[in-house]
Parts: structure tokens; C-alpha cells; sequence
């Protein structure tokens, strides 16, 4: 049984246009959700993260908006650029001991 | 700053042989992570340890093992391998700090045939 489920598994947008990935869990007990971009060969590599006594986080044109009692996160690039066309995954923990990854988004930016 | 880094990047296997794969941080963190990638899986924890001797079981341990014999070295080790763990496996690392990230290396590529 997964224990993060991530949509869409792929996603196609336009340079400037916005990038919505959505991910739902069910382990109330998770404390922190982060965000990881991946590029071909390489590892991910952590993007943004937010702990559930907030409802939002910004980091430059990224931001995670959290809603606790629907037990959904998502991640929101705004200003899409080519350069972040990549694969993204959700991930939830508690007590930062076990992480559990989403099953991954290939975002395209289209120019 | 080398970070995490995994050897060997690609190694081919055929059924029942062994081999083991290393993971070095130079980062002097307490936790360290073996994960797999297969698509459509996302990456799925194998083990994981908190420290220097110890190790625990993750979401999918079977047919693994591994050792944290000094803090900065985890080494996965597949006894018999078997096709169906033909993956992409990733070593991460972090410290000891709910707020800290985790910092991956990029990747062994194992095919078993």
C-alpha cells in the first residue's frame, strides 16, 4: 500500500504558465513533506519542504500549500521555465527516521 | 565537497552471483538511507541507519543487507541476486535534525540478467 500518492505522472506545460503537482497521504503521524527535483543520472535533490503547522510555503517561484484536515500537499511553480522540466517527487516522514516518496511527476516546459 | 557518493555507477549481474555496493558521505552525518527507483515505484527505502553499528529494515528489505561499520561508509549487499531487483539505487544521507534535507548521490545502475 503506498503511503504517498502523487498525480499527475506527467505534465506538460508552457514556459510562463504554472506547474500544479498534488500529492495525498494518509499517516497522520507524518510531520514533514518534502519536495525533490530529479534530472536524468542524477540524484534528487531537495527543493522545498513544509512541516503541517503551516499551510504555506514560498521559495522563489516555488510553493507548497498544505492542507491538513484533506491530508493533501501540492507544489506550484509559478513562471514555468524549460530549465525545470525534470521529475518531481512528494515525500513524507515522521521523526525523520522512514521516508516515503511519491511515484514521481515528469514535468515538460514547453518553450 | 564530494557529498555522497555511490561506487560503482553501473554493474551488470547475471542470477545468484553477489556484489556490494558502497556509499561514502563526507558530510559526517548521522543518518544514512538505501533506496531504489523503479519506474512508476518512485524510490522505496530499503535500510536505513541512525548512526554508526546500527542498522533497520525499511519498505522493501528482502533480499538485501547492509553494514554501518564507520559513520561515513553504508554498504548494500545482495547475497543472490535476482532479476527482479534489476533498479536504480540510491544512498542518501542527512543529519540528525528533523530539518535537515537529505542529500542523495546519483545513482548505481544494476541490471541482473
Amino acid at each position: 500500500q503506498q503511503q504517498v500518492k502523487q498525480s499527475p505522472q506527467s505534465l506538460i506545460v508552457q514556459k510562463g504558465g504554472i506547474s500544479i503537482i498534488n500529492c495525498a497521504y494518509e499517516n497522520t503521524a507524518f510531520d514533514y513533506f518534502p519536495w525533490y527535483q530529479q534530472f536524468p543520472g542524477k540524484g534528487p535533490a531537495l527543493l522545498i519542504a513544509i512541516r503541517p503547522d503551516v499551510s504555506e510555503k514560498k521559495e522563489g517561484r516555488f510553493t507548497i500549500s498544505f492542507n491538513k484536515s484533506a491530508k493533501q500537499f501540492s507544489l506550484h511553480i509559478m513562471d514555468s521555465q524549460p530549465g525545470d522540466s525534470a521529475t518531481y517527487f512528494c515525500a513524507a516522514s515522521r521523526d525523520f527516521n522512514k521516508f516515503y516518496f511519491g511515484s514521481g511527476t515528469k514535468l515538460n516546459v514547453k518553450p | 565537497n564530494a557529498g555522497v557518493t555511490q561506487t560503482p555507477k553501473f554493474r551488470v549481474l547475471k542470477t545468484g552471483q553477489s556484489m556490494t555496493l558502497l556509499c561514502a558521505q563526507d558530510m559526517n552525518h548521522e543518518y544514512m538511507y538505501w533506496y531504489r527507483q523503479d519506474p512508476g515505484m518512485g524510490l522505496r527505502l530499503i535500510h536505513y541507519s541512525v548512526g554508526e553499528g546500527t542498522t533497520a529494515k525499511g519498505e522493501v528489505p528482502d533480499g538485501y543487507n547492509v553494514s554501518r561499520l564507520k559513520k561515513q561508509n553504508f554498504l548494500l549487499g545482495l547475497e543472490s541476486a535476482a532479476p527482479s531487483q534489476t533498479s536504480v539505487y540510491f544512498c542518501a544521507s542527512s543529519a540528525d535534525r528533523t530539518d535537515q534535507p537529505q542529500h542523495f548521490g546519483d545513482g548505481t545502475r544494476l541490471s541482473i540478467l
